[in-house]
C-alpha cells in the first residue's frame, strides 16, 4: 500500500513561476524525503526533512512538514524548463527498525514550459 | 550516483523463462533494494538486503527471489517470468551514515 500520496498528479506551469507539490501520508514517520526522476532515468534525492523539523531549504527548494496533518509540501521557486520531471515523496516509517526502507508515493509530473 | 550499475539495461524475454537482473555497487554499502516502477503505481519495493546473505521481502515479493553472496552484488531473479512482471526495475542503496537512497539507472524488462 502507498504510504505517501502526492497531489496534484500533474502540474504545468510557465518558466519563472513557482511550483508547489503536496504529499500526504498515513502513519508516523522518522523522516520524509523528496526525489526527482527525469524521464527514463533513476530517482535522484533532493531533500530530507526529519519528523522534528518543520521547514527546510536547499537552493530553490523549500520543504515543509506538518506531522499533525501528516502532510508535506515541496516548493520549487523560479522554475526552469530543466525542472521538468516527476517528483516523489518517500517516507521512512517509524517502525523502530533500522532497515531504512522507504515507501514512495505515485509522484507528481511537473512540466515547466519555456 | 554512488557507483551503482544495473545489467542488463534492457531485456525482452518470453513467458515462463527465468530472468536474473544484477545490481552492482562499488562503495560497499550495507543496504540494497530492488523496486519495480509501473504507471499508476509509483515505485514498489520487491526485496531488500541488509547484508551478505541477509534479505527480506518487500511489498510485492511474490514471483521474485533475491540473493546477495557479496556486498557489491544484489541479484533479482524471476524464476518463471509472467507478463505482469513487465516493468522497469530499479536497484538502490542507502549510503552508509545517511537515510537517503541512491538509485541505479534501471532495467526495462518486457515479458512477451
Amino acid at each position: 500500500s502507498q504510504q505517501g500520496e502526492e497531489d496534484p498528479q500533474a502540474l504545468s506551469i510557465q518558466e519563472g513561476e513557482n511550483a508547489t507539490m503536496n504529499c500526504s501520508y498515513k502513519t508516523s514517520i522518522n523522516n520524509l524525503q523528496w526525489y526527482r526522476q527525469n524521464s527514463g532515468r533513476g530517482l535522484v534525492h533532493l531533500i530530507l526533512i526529519r519528523s522534528n523539523e518543520r521547514e527546510k531549504h536547499s537552493g530553490r527548494l523549500r520543504v515543509t512538514l506538518d506531522t499533525s496533518k501528516k502532510s508535506s509540501s515541496l516548493l520549487i521557486t523560479a522554475s526552469r524548463a530543466a525542472d521538468t520531471a516527476s517528483y516523489f515523496c518517500a517516507t521512512d516509517a517509524n517502525s523502530g527498525g533500522s532497515n531504512y526502507k522507504l515507501t514512495f508515493g505515485k509522484g507528481t509530473l511537473l512540466t515547466v514550459n519555456p | 550516483d554512488a557507483g551503482i550499475t544495473q545489467s542488463p539495461r534492457h531485456k525482452v524475454t518470453e513467458t515462463g523463462t527465468p530472468v536474473t537482473l544484477r545490481c552492482h555497487q562499488t562503495e560497499n554499502h550495507r543496504y540494497m533494494y530492488w523496486y519495480r516502477q509501473d504507471p499508476g503505481h509509483g515505485l514498489r519495493l520487491i526485496h531488500y538486503s541488509y547484508g551478505v546473505k541477509d534479505t527480506d521481502k518487500g511489498e510485492v515479493s511474490d514471483g521474485y527471489s533475491v540473493s546477495r553472496s557479496k556486498t557489491e552484488d544484489f541479484l533479482l531473479t524471476l524464476e518463471s517470468a509472467t507478463s505482469s512482471q513487465t516493468s522497469v526495475y530499479f536497484c538502490a542503496i542507502t549510503r552508509t551514515g545517511t537515510d537517503t537512497q541512491y538509485f541505479g539507472p534501471g532495467t526495462r524488462l518486457t515479458v512477451l
